[in-house]
């Protein structure tokens, strides 16, 4: 079975400081993809950013980047310039890949982004 | 971008009802939807996997007969709880996985409150 364990369940930052949000997997399985999604207070869930296991470059979608050790079964996110509306919880998921999706997702991290 | 809409958003139901909720992709087709439980301030726990045309894959302690779901078409799946009680008063979240292989990317729906009294 699939673990995904996020060990900081709350952090914070000054606004347009940056953070970084850990996430560490456990998985024997060869063919997966990595997800970091945010949940603001209305939880609805967004995807911010996703990695296939199989590239070794790290996915960047402008202020978030994250920092794949496919050996090391880590996957942290990276938040530079936060801003108030960062503010949520943010879950890191590992999914099957090819057409099962099939998710598990860590405990969660809630983010506070002070002014 | 892909939308997933899930209704109703709140209801409120009297011990002993069924429930319906419902889960459609707007502009895309989902051969494959998910349904999730969430409690506050906790992670998303995956309660089945809806596949079209086909029975649900229900994960380990949920039961099927309590949580109906039915995958009609390639842009609806339902959830229907059925003689609901308090503790089964949830945050209850949808999912739709693109068509795509390649994707492999789950859009959400806002989510359905369900408190049972």
């Amino acid at each position: 079975a699939q673990t995904v364990t996020q060990s900081q369940p709350e952090m914070s930052v000054q606004e347009a400081e940056t953070v970084t949000l850990s996430c560490t997997y456990d998985t024997s399985e060869s063919d997966y993809y990595l997800f970091w999604y945010k949940q603001p207070p209305s939880r609805q869930m967004i995807l911010v950013i996703r990695q296939e296991a199989y590239k070794q470059q790290n996915a960047t979608e402008n202020r978030f980047s994250v920092n794949f050790q496919k050996a090391a079964k880590s996957f942290s996110l990276k938040i530079s310039d936060s801003q108030l509306g960062d503010a949520a919880m943010y879950f890191c998921a590992w999914a099957f890949g090819g057409r099962s999706g099939k998710s598990t997702f860590g405990d969660g991290t809630t983010l506070t982004v002070k002014p | 971008g892909a939308v997933v809409s899930q209704h109703p958003s709140w209801v409120i139901c009297k011990s002993g009802t069924s429930v319906k909720i419902e889960c459609r992709s707007l502009d895309f087709q989902a051969t494959t939807m998910f349904w999730y439980r969430q409690f506050p301030k906790q992670s998303l726990m995956l309660m089945a996997t809806s596949n079209e045309g086909s029975k649900a894959t229900y994960e380990q302690g949920v039961e099927k007969d309590k949580f109906l779901i039915n995958h009609a078409s390639l842009t609806l799946s339902t959830l229907t709880v059925t003689s609901a009680h308090p503790e089964d008063s949830s945050f209850y979240i949808c999912s739709a996985l693109t068509l795509d292989p390649a994707k492999n990317i789950q859009y959400f729906g806002a989510g359905t409150r369900l408190s049972v009294l």
